[in-house]
Order: structure tokens, then C-alpha cells, then sequence
């Protein structure tokens, strides 16, 4: 019974490619996000979704593209993969919009080669 | 929303109580204390946040100084699964925007 589950894991593949991580979530949250942990570990929104609708672009690149096609679930597409997007990326999920607790996924090791 | 710095790193017995400091200085009125942890490989972990008050859980407690201007999160009886980086995070913002600083490594030994 994983709250928030996204696949894959891990995802090794090659400059240029384009993949996708998938997130869901099973507590009935509005809001759910994305976010990045970098080689220095510190951890960067990027994408803030609520009730499929887009709140917070953290000036990501327009080559990662969030797609929420309802409020369980929110995808990362990511085209022409470059060597500094490797990184992990963390998924999330919150019932409120403010002073809320956030339940993240156990997160994507994405590495590109 | 303020900036907050913790300890790099810091060690802890088995069975004794965990104190974590943090200094946010430059905090606003309506900004809340938030501590998450993330053990190695794994997502972040809400603790517990407050305003002013105090605040206990099944997994911590939080101490608010009277001005704000720190925090300081106890474990109270460390296990060896509390081994973890530990991010103290102060926020007014709404949408999940929170700002995941370096945070302080907490080693829980034997």
C-alpha cells in the first residue's frame, strides 16, 4: 500500500533519448509536485501540480514536460536528455496547498550517458 | 522565505535522546518551522512543523524559541534507524515550495 509510487527506479540511458517517470498516488491528495535531488544532495522543486492544473514552474527547461492527467497522477517527460539532468527525481503529494505536509515517492535514479 | 543553518553533522547513542539545533534568524511572523529527514536512498520523510508553539509527535518534539529566531528538534530516544540527514526548513509559501537546504547528518551508534 505505497502512498506515493513512481517507476522506474532507476533509468540509465543514453544523451539525446527521451523517457518518462510515471508517479502515483493513493491518499486523495489535490496537489502533487516534483522534485530534484542533485550529486550535492540538495533537493530543488521543479514542478508544482494542483487538481491537474500547474502552480509553480521552478525555470525548468521547456525539455521537462509534467503531464497530470488526473489528481493521482503526475508524469515527467523528459526529451533530449542531456548528461546534467542526471539526477534523482522525487515525486510528492499534499492534501492542502498551505501549511501542508508533503509525502514523497521513493524516488527515480535517472542516469544519462 | 528565511534561510536556516544546521550542524553538518552530528553523532548520537543508541537509546539517548537526539538534539537537533537550528538557527533561523531572519524568520518572518507567519513562517513555519518544518523538519523532514531522509534516510540513505529514500524520499524525504515529514516530521513535525510549528508556528510558536511547542509541538510533540509519535516522532519528535519541537522546541520554538520565544522569539522564533531558532528550533531545536529532539529525538527522544535515538534508534539506529534514525540514522539519517536531517533538513530543517522555515516557509511561509504555499505549494510544496519548500527550500531543502544542506541539513545536518545524524549518525545513531551502538
Amino acid at each position: 500500500d505505497t502512498a506515493v509510487s513512481q517507476t522506474p527506479k532507476y533509468l540509465v540511458t543514453q544523451m539525446g533519448n527521451d523517457k518518462s517517470i510515471k508517479c502515483e498516488q493513493n491518499l486523495g491528495h489535490d496537489t502533487m509536485y516534483w522534485y530534484k535531488q542533485d550529486s550535492k544532495k540538495f533537493l530543488k522543486i521543479m514542478f508544482s501540480y494542483n487538481n491537474k492544473e500547474l502552480i509553480i514552474n521552478e525555470t525548468v527547461p521547456n525539455r521537462f514536460s509534467p503531464k497530470s492527467p488526473d489528481k493521482a497522477h503526475l508524469n515527467l517527460h523528459i526529451n533530449s536528455l542531456e548528461l546534467g539532468d542526471s539526477a534523482v527525481y522525487f515525486c510528492a503529494s499534499s492534501s492542502a496547498h498551505y501549511n501542508e505536509k508533503l509525502f514523497f515517492g521513493s524516488g527515480t535514479q535517472l542516469s544519462v550517458l | 522565505d528565511a534561510k536556516t543553518t544546521q550542524p553538518p553533522s552530528m553523532d548520537c547513542a543508541e537509546g539517548r535522546a537526539a538534539n537537533l539545533p537550528c538557527n533561523h534568524s531572519t524568520i518572518s511572523g507567519n513562517e513555519y518551522v518544518y523538519w523532514y529527514r531522509q534516510i540513505h536512498s529514500q524520499g524525504p520523510q515529514y516530521i513535525i512543523h510549528g508556528l510558536k508553539n511547542n509541538e510533540t509527535n509519535e516522532m519528535a518534539s519541537l522546541i520554538i524559541t520565544e522569539d522564533r529566531k531558532s528550533s531545536t528538534l529532539i529525538l527522544p530516544h535515538a534508534t539506529l534507524r534514525d540514522t539519517a540527514v536531517y533538513y530543517c526548513i522555515v516557509q511561509t509559501d504555499s505549494w510544496g515550495k519548500f527550500q531543502f537546504g544542506a541539513g545536518t547528518q545524524v549518525v545513531v551508534t551502538p
